[in-house]
């Protein structure tokens, strides 16, 4: 399967205790993005990397959030210090692309989080 | 502010029913829009998407989509449905130069056998 993949696809921890998701993209995709889903709601944008640049992020994302793409390949999101807002689902999209283009995003099967 | 609104939370239909569902946007530029589908169990993928041109946009599985820029609609439809379409239906727009994508809140549609 040469799809988005996220790992893992269930976290659980406990409050307060800091947390890494990975997210493999398609392999020739430039461009990356985070996402973020809660019950009854469509996913909210968290962050875009083009390439290994982190680009744009959105206010949700408290400086409790970190996320890297060092070599414009596979990307971390790391959340520390969790707290029971945090449990969501955690998606990771890829698209190839450049400025002001449109190309569909792709999405993997997400990382969902439970904190305790 | 960039925003989508899907008016149908959740949708019940009978097989072979006609179906439509409503997505309007709030968008100061040029606008994209995307329909994702989630079946159950399984990840976000598109359905279909408009970019320019034809305002009715045909997609996978028999959906299709018009987009009236003068009402900011862009409605999903299908003459008639099957079981296999149960799922949750995101609208989507982007715009700018990431493209990042704003979504609705979604709408769930149940399909009778």
């Amino acid at each position: 399967d040469t799809g988005v993949s996220q790992d893992p696809r269930h976290k659980i921890t406990k409050r307060g205790q800091n947390v890494t998701f990975r997210c493999d993209p398609i392999s020739e995709h430039n461009r990356l993005y985070w996402y973020r889903q809660t019950l009854g709601q469509g996913p909210e944008f968290l962050t875009y990397f083009q390439n290994e640049a982190q680009l744009e992020k959105s206010r949700l994302l408290s400086d409790r959030f970190s996320a890297e793409r060092p070599k414009g390949s596979f990307s971390t999101l790391e959340i520390q210090r969790t707290e029971q807002g945090d449990s969501a689902m955690y998606l990771c999209a890829s698209s190839l692309g450049g400025t002001f283009i449109t190309s569909e995003q792709f999405f993997g099967p997400g990382t969902r989080l439970t904190v305790l | 502010a960039q925003s989508v609104s899907q008016h149908n939370h959740h949708v019940i239909l009978s097989e072979a029913a006609s179906l439509e569902l409503g997505c309007n946007y709030s968008y100061g530029g040029t606008v994209n829009l995307f329909w994702y589908v989630q079946y159950p169990g399984q990840h976000l993928q598109l359905l279909l998407k408009y970019f320019s041109g034809d305002p009715l946009v045909k997609g996978i599985k028999g959906f299709e989509a018009e987009f009236i820029k003068s009402k900011f609609s862009f409605n999903l439809r299908k003459p008639s449905v099957q079981w296999s379409d149960t799922a949750e239906y995101f609208c989507a727009v982007t715009g700018g130069a990431t493209n990042k994508l704003i979504f609705g809140t979604g709408t769930l549609l149940a399909v009778q056998p």
